[in-house]
């Protein structure tokens, strides 16, 4: 059972574009919603995350729009850069459970060109 | 570096073969959680221990096992190996207040079973 759906799978876009990356959830008991990048070879790095009672988070050129009713949550790279090109995944978790374990979407490839 | 550490970086083994990863997780952390990463599944959580003791259980095959130990390193043993265990496996850790939530990753283990 996926819990955490994600699209694309893959993503091309120019210098200075702004990919945006969708996830949906189904478990209403999630409250926190992280994305992460990662690097070929490399271990997970924690970029931003939101909770439900926020509808936007931004942290430099990254944007989380959130959207409780749809159950849905996106991220945003505003100018984005060759150095952006990575595999990024969103998670959720319920923060107030005896294990606040991570449930990830499928990740999506980005590949930013010069 | 999110300050988490894997050894070893990488190993061979054989089917039938079992191996111990180890993590050291970021000072101060309490919890530790162990995820698998394979091509067809995706990032997936295997086990959480918080203070030395198993706080929750994912998709985790009965050969495998962790353990935190007093200094709150873990290790994951991995018994009975498959070809199908082949994957990244990845340690996380994250503090006791405050942002609880957030799950720093290591470098990971990639695990090759031949």
């Amino acid at each position: 059972q996926q819990q955490v759906k994600q699209s694309p799978q893959s993503l091309i876009v120019q210098k200075g574009g702004i990919p945006i990356i969708n996830c949906a959830y189904e478990n209403t008991a999630f409250d926190y919603f992280p994305w992460y990048q990662q690097f070929p070879g490399k271990g997970p790095a924690l970029l931003i995350a939101i909770r439900p009672d926020v509808s936007e988070k931004k942290e430099g050129r990254f944007t989380i729009s959130f959207n409780k009713s749809a159950k849905q949550f996106s991220l945003h790279i505003m100018d984005s850069q060759p150095g952006d090109s990575a595999t990024y995944f969103c998670a959720a978790s319920k923060s107030r459970a005896a294990g606040n374990k991570l449930t990830f979407g499928g990740g999506t490839r980005v590949l930013v060109k010069p | 570096d999110s300050g988490v550490t894997q050894t070893p970086k990488h190993l061979i083994t054989a089917t039938g073969q079992r191996v111990t990863l180890r993590c050291s997780p970021r000072s101060g952390d309490l919890s530790v959680y162990w995820y698998q990463q394979s091509l067809d599944q995706g990032l997936q959580f295997l086990i959480q221990y918080y203070n030395g003791e198993e706080r929750a259980k994912g998709n985790i095959l009965e050969r495998f096992s962790a353990q935190q130990f007093p200094d709150l390193h873990s290790e994951l043993n991995l018994s009975s190996l498959e070809l199908g265990d082949s994957a990244l496996y990845f340690c996380a850790s994250s503090g006791t207040s405050g942002r609880i939530n957030e799950q720093f990753f290591g470098p990971g283990t990639r695990l090759t079973v031949l």
